[in-house]
């Protein structure tokens, strides 16, 4: 099936460091989603964006929706050991989402470096 | 329970075998999702429950998968005749359903190993 592009495919850095990751579609969603996934457990949502050009933050996470709708990225800052994982990206067609299917893309694992 | 549960946490099943996979959503949520995640990749999506309703079957892969939701509630996920590519963690997910930006809350998933 189809999956999102997501870049890099897998990052090492050092505790304290900005990281910066993003995800690229042929076709146009109205709703992306980053996830967070640790190992033995399911993605976890992070961010949700509704609408193209909207910059988002949670904490330490800004996320942004493409103005072309067909890309999304998201830095973190200061990254600590906690944020070890591995990010998904996820688009939805509809704008409501919760009653739609989502494509996930195929992850950028997150290792910080001791 | 505070979150979805899936049953078994860990399945292996010898080639040829039926295996049945549960999930047990957040109390109430009317939207359950079924997802396949293979190593190394993003969840992709199976099926979709409204309720008791199979709304979307899109994603399962051939007929040997199958789902149901009896009662709105607690859903199987079954695999007949499992074949090696079916090797991989299925992921259930729930949301409330009712419209609007509702997140759906993802369960810890069953790995399934065919051998």
């Amino acid at each position: 099936g189809q999956q999102l592009n997501q870049s890099p495919q897998s990052m090492f850095i050092q505790e304290g460091e900005d990281v910066s990751m993003n995800c690229t579609s042929s076709s146009i969603f109205n709703t992306w989603l980053w996830y967070k996934q640790e190992p033995g457990e399911g993605p976890v949502l992070l961010i949700a964006l509704y609408k193209a050009g909207e910059l988002t933050s949670n904490g330490r996470l800004t996320a942004q929706f493409g103005i072309t709708r067909k890309d999304s990225f998201l830095n973190i800052s200061a990254s600590i050991p906690s944020d070890v994982g591995i990010y998904f990206c996820a688009g939805d067609p509809k704008s409501n989402f919760g009653n739609e299917k989502l494509t996930f893309g195929t992850g950028t694992r997150l290792t910080i470096i001791p | 329970g505070a979150g979805v549960s899936q049953s078994p946490r860990y399945k292996v099943a010898k080639r040829g075998q039926d295996v049945a996979l549960r999930c047990d959503p957040i109390s109430g949520h009317v939207s359950l999702f079924w997802y396949q995640q293979a190593l190394g990749q993003g969840p992709e999506f199976l099926t979709y429950f409204q309720n008791e309703a199979q709304l979307d079957k899109s994603g399962l892969p051939s007929d040997r998968f199958f789902a149901e939701r009896p009662e709105g509630s607690v859903s199987t996920l079954k695999i007949q005749r499992t074949q090696q590519e079916d090797s991989a963690v299925y992921l259930c997910a729930s949301s409330k359903g009712t419209g609007g930006n509702t997140e759906a809350f993802f369960g810890q998933g069953t790995r399934l190993t065919v051998v």
